[in-house]
């Protein structure tokens, strides 16, 4: 089945602790990217990747670091989370040039900070 | 500045009763407008993208259409099963960054 595997789908943890939420597809999509969404906000970009070792920041990057060393997998890291990054959290991933196809999204990742 | 707004924010039909969600957006150049559908809890589900003006897409009840400065979702004869939040985003000429706009939670009474 072609999917965005998302994991954990849960996490509560404590503010300055290292996290890493991992996202993997398995469609063979060069583009990944990272949204946050909030409330009253929508969906907002946080990275986005066009493909291995090639990304770039969206409209909301600070405090997140992502890396792309294969093409399936494009882990979201935050280095010393804060309250303010308590969200939910999605991964998708499309064909480059091939918008027509639209993302396949990922479950979701809630995310609590305390 | 590039955005994307969605109106109603909220909207309750009756079991039939046919409506039409917008979304306006604001772009230098348009290279595609997509329509989502998101279930509580859930990643959102890609339904249609459209990329010229005068474009229409269909998908059961749902038919979308474009023109140069907005997007209509119609929903004819729409059923308990079509609740959900309704989300729009637009991807830019000359860029991979996807806009969203903040949706349309629909509800369906019986």
């Amino acid at each position: 089945e072609a999917q965005v595997t998302q994991n954990p789908r849960y996490l509560i943890t404590v503010t300055g602790k290292k996290l890493t939420v991992t996202c993997s597809q398995n469609m063979n999509h060069e583009y990944m990217s990272w949204y946050r969404q909030d409330p009253g906000l929508g969906l907002r970009q946080i990275y986005y990747s066009m493909n291995v070792e090639v990304t770039d920041k969206g409209d909301v990057p600070e405090g997140y670091k992502v890396s792309r060393k294969e093409k399936r997998n494009f882990p979201l890291i935050l280095e010393s989370p804060s309250p303010n990054q308590t969200s939910l959290y999605f991964c998708a991933s499309s064909l480059l040039g091939s918008a027509n196809y639209g993302y396949t999204f990922g479950s979701g990742t809630r995310l609590t900070v305390v | 500045e590039d955005q994307v707004t969605q109106s109603p924010e909220a909207l309750r039909l009756q079991e039939g009763e046919s409506s039409s969600l917008n979304c306006s957006y604001t772009v230098s150049g348009l290279r595609g407008l997509f329509w989502y559908r998101q279930d509580p809890g859930k990643g959102p589900e890609f339904l249609f993208t459209l990329y010229s003006a005068g474009e229409e897409k269909e998908k059961e009840r749902l038919k979308a259409t474009l023109t140069k400065k907005e997007s209509f979702l119609h929903i004819t004869a729409p059923k308990p099963e079509d609740s959900a939040t309704y989300l729009c985003a637009v991807l830019p000429s000359g860029t991979y960054k996807y806009i969203f706009g903040t949706g349309t939670r629909l509800k369906v009474l019986a």
